[in-house]
């Protein structure tokens, strides 16, 4: 069974610019997550899509935006990029509610200079 | 708001030693506690999932205890190996229904050969 695939794995912006970073989950599962991690912060919840429908977001600012396809796939946007917004971003895939195991992908690192 | 506290933040152990870590969490509408090991260039790996006071789980020689009225979970690994060196992670969600995990900030192992 193929496991969460992240794209791209590396990325490097300006400030200002907009970012698109995709996710597959393991098939089968419909409920896909997303995580910010920066230095010294643990992983910050971004949004949580199921069934194509935002379930939950985070406290994050309305730059960062994100959609899940008919296929489970999700994509996740972050519009006019702040230095402040480098850090490993992650996805995770699990069949629904939270009692079950999320499966993380291997995560993108965005560098905004 | 969950607070989810994870201690020490790291630690340094020697091969075959025992140890093990805290997770301290908002006891008030518990619904599900995560523990993961994160090694350093891969994605976060699920351990344990556990929902009910009391819980243990066993995986080879780590294993987890639950006290959901006290709000903290215990992870142990027995005769620590070179191979358990990886940030251990938890997560909680409550029972609001928010389908979002809360992370700590992990505890980092490294376990000296």
């Amino acid at each position: 069974k193929a496991g969460v695939t992240q794209t791209p794995r590396y990325l490097i912006k300006t400030r200002g610019q907009q970012v698109t970073l995709s996710c597959s989950p393991i098939s089968g599962h419909r409920s896909v997550s997303w995580y910010q991690q920066t230095p010294g912060q643990g992983l910050q919840f971004l949004f949580e899509y199921f069934s194509e429908t935002q379930r939950n977001k985070g406290n994050f600012p309305g730059r960062f935006s994100g959609r899940q396809f008919s296929n489970s796939r999700s994509e996740m946007n972050v519009s006019t990029l702040e230095l402040g917004d480098s850090a490993l971003y992650l996805c995770a895939s699990t069949v629904g509610q939270t009692t079950y195991e999320q499966y993380f992908g291997p995560g993108t690192r965005l560098t905004v200079t | 708001i969950l607070n989810v506290e994870q201690s020490p933040q790291s630690l340094h152990v020697q091969e075959g030693d025992s140890t093990n870590f805290t997770c301290s969490f908002p006891s008030s509408n518990f619904y599900a506690l995560h523990w993961y090991r994160w090694e350093t260039a891969k994605s976060p790996e699920a351990l344990f999932v556990m929902t009910l006071n009391g819980d243990e789980k066993k995986k080879g020689r780590i294993s987890a205890t639950l006290n959901t009225k006290e709000g903290y979970s215990y992870l142990y690994i027995k005769g620590s190996q070179p191979e358990d060196s990886a940030t251990y992670l938890c997560a909680s969600s409550d029972t609001s229904g928010t389908y979002k995990y809360i992370f700590g900030t992990g505890t980092r192992l490294k376990v000296l050969a």
